[in-house]
């Protein structure tokens, strides 16, 4: 089992600055099968990126991802208020069982 | 509307049953994989299991092996999950989620989810 650490667990910025989410895998991910959620309170995930730089439909140029191999980095150029929230990258290029990592909060300072 | 609505949930004993549904609506069903994902309280995000297009393939995670049967009906756009002995470390809000489509061969099972219903809370407590 791949398994997924994310840092830091909680980042407190303000509106405005740049967010820099690590994920880093217990093994080499087969290709970039790696994929960045972001969850608000009382909200179900919704998916940012895929294939570690893709952005998914309707998802702002201000979310990128990057990185292969062990190490995943989503970055947030400059933080709106609706960004702060609840991050999980998920890894999906070695299954049963696909795996998720334990979040990382993005906090308004 | 392309959507998930899962249903079913609820508060039940330790070590009895409880069968989760999810209705799909906006997209072609049975081209694509699905899975269940749960999120206990507080805590993060779980994978649980995942069916094929056809149901020829289901996989599970260990801590539900033997115990969760999943299920899906095309003509009804339905996904199921059969809970049994069921636990208290199996309370959770349960997702019903979209995976791979058809023709993904080999990788049915390894995909990403872009769709996510608003999931169904499950209790499990004497």
């Amino acid at each position: 089992e791949i398994v997924l650490t994310q840092s830091p667990g909680t980042l407190s910025l303000s509106p405005g600055e740049r967010a820099t989410l690590s994920c880093r895998a217990s093994q080499s991910l087969s290709s970039t099968f790696l994929a960045w959620y972001q969850q608000k309170p009382a909200q179900a995930p919704r998916l940012l990126i895929y294939g570690a730089s893709n952005r998914a439909t309707g998802i702002p140029d201000r979310f990128s991802g990057s990185g292969s191999g062990t190490d995943f980095t989503l970055t947030i150029s400059r933080l709106e208020p609706e960004d702060f929230a609840v991050y999980y990258c998920q890894q999906y290029g070695s299954s049963p069982p696909l795996t998720f990592g334990g979040g990382t909060k993005v906090e308004i300072k | 509307e392309v959507q998930l609505v899962e249903s079913g949930g609820g508060l039940v004993q330790p070590g009895r049953s409880l069968r989760l549904s999810c209705a799909a609506s906006g997209f072609t069903f049975d081209d694509y994989a699905m899975h269940w994902v749960r999120q206990a309280p507080g805590k993060g995000l779980e994978w649980v299991s995942a069916i094929s297009w056809n149901s020829g393939s289901i996989g599970y995670a260990d801590s539900v092996k033997g115990r969760f049967t999943m299920s899906r009906d095309n003509a009804k756009k339905s996904l199921y999950l059969q809970m049994n002995s069921l636990r208290a470390e199996d309370t959770a809000l349960y997702y019903c989620t979209k995976g791979a489509p058809r023709g993904s061969g080999g990788r049915w099972g390894d995909w990403y989810f872009d769709l996510w219903g608003r999931g169904t809370l499950v209790t499990v407590s004497s």
